[in-house]
């Protein structure tokens, strides 16, 4: 079974920290994404990648930085955390060469103060 | 871009019930998926349907691609069907829009 974990469930962390949201997937995935998801807002994608060292932005990376130094793990890293970052994050990872079928981890619940 | 659309929005239903919930697309697609999220808040892959019909259990799926929308039956309803329901589109390996699914509760 494919896995992608993410390594934090819950954070709470205050305006201005540097924060990094951990993923790491097991199956060998070209393709890894980090969404955030808000209620009314759905699911929206943060930033892609495509291949180590590769990147593309999502609908809204504004203050957000990934990065992709080995194939199986994806971090996103928060610069400066705001309030308004406070929200949900999911991890997702997917492979090229077979169907492209999406795997989410558990997802990381982040709190800024 | 394509718009995925899902409905009902929300649904409550008493254990035991059968239900369906529908997601219409705008566009062709390359891949579709309903995921279950839980309470917890993880996405739980339930079908990759591009076409067709598959079944798992008490859960199955059709995709009807030429008419653009997807099924999900969920029978026998069980109060840990509870939680949102989404479908997501692949317009390509990177674009993939979802729904803004549907919200099922079931009530013992």
């Amino acid at each position: 079974d494919v896995k992608v974990t993410q390594s934090s469930r819950y954070l709470v962390k205050r305006t201005g920290e540097k924060v990094f949201l951990e993923c790491v997937q097991d199956m060998d995935h070209e393709n890894m994404f980090w969404y955030r998801q808000d209620p009314g807002l759905g699911l929206r994608l943060i930033y892609f990648s495509y291949d180590v060292k590769m990147k593309e932005k999502g609908d809204i990376p504004e203050g957000y930085s990934v990065s992709r130094e080995k194939k199986e793990r994806f971090s996103l890293i928060l610069e400066s955390a705001s309030t308004n970052q406070t929200s949900m994050y999911l991890c997702a990872s997917s492979s090229l060469a077979d169907t492209g079928e999406l795997f989410f981890g558990e997802g990381s619940r982040l709190t800024v103060l | 871009g394509i718009q995925v659309e899902q409905s009902p929005p929300d649904l409550i239903l008493q254990e035991g019930a059968n239900s369906t919930l529908r997601c219409n697309f705008s566009d062709s697609v390359n891949n579709l998926q309903w995921f279950h999220q839980n309470p917890w808040g993880q996405l739980i892959n339930l079908f990759y349907i591009p076409s067709g019909t598959k079944q798992n259990g008490r859960l199955s799926a059709t995709t009807v691609a030429t008419e653009r929308y997807s099924l999900l039956y969920i029978s026998s309803s069980q109060t840990t069907d509870s939680g949102v329901y989404f479908c997501a589109v692949h317009s390509s390996a990177s674009k993939i829009i979802f729904g803004s699914g549907t919200r099922l509760s079931i009530r013992p």
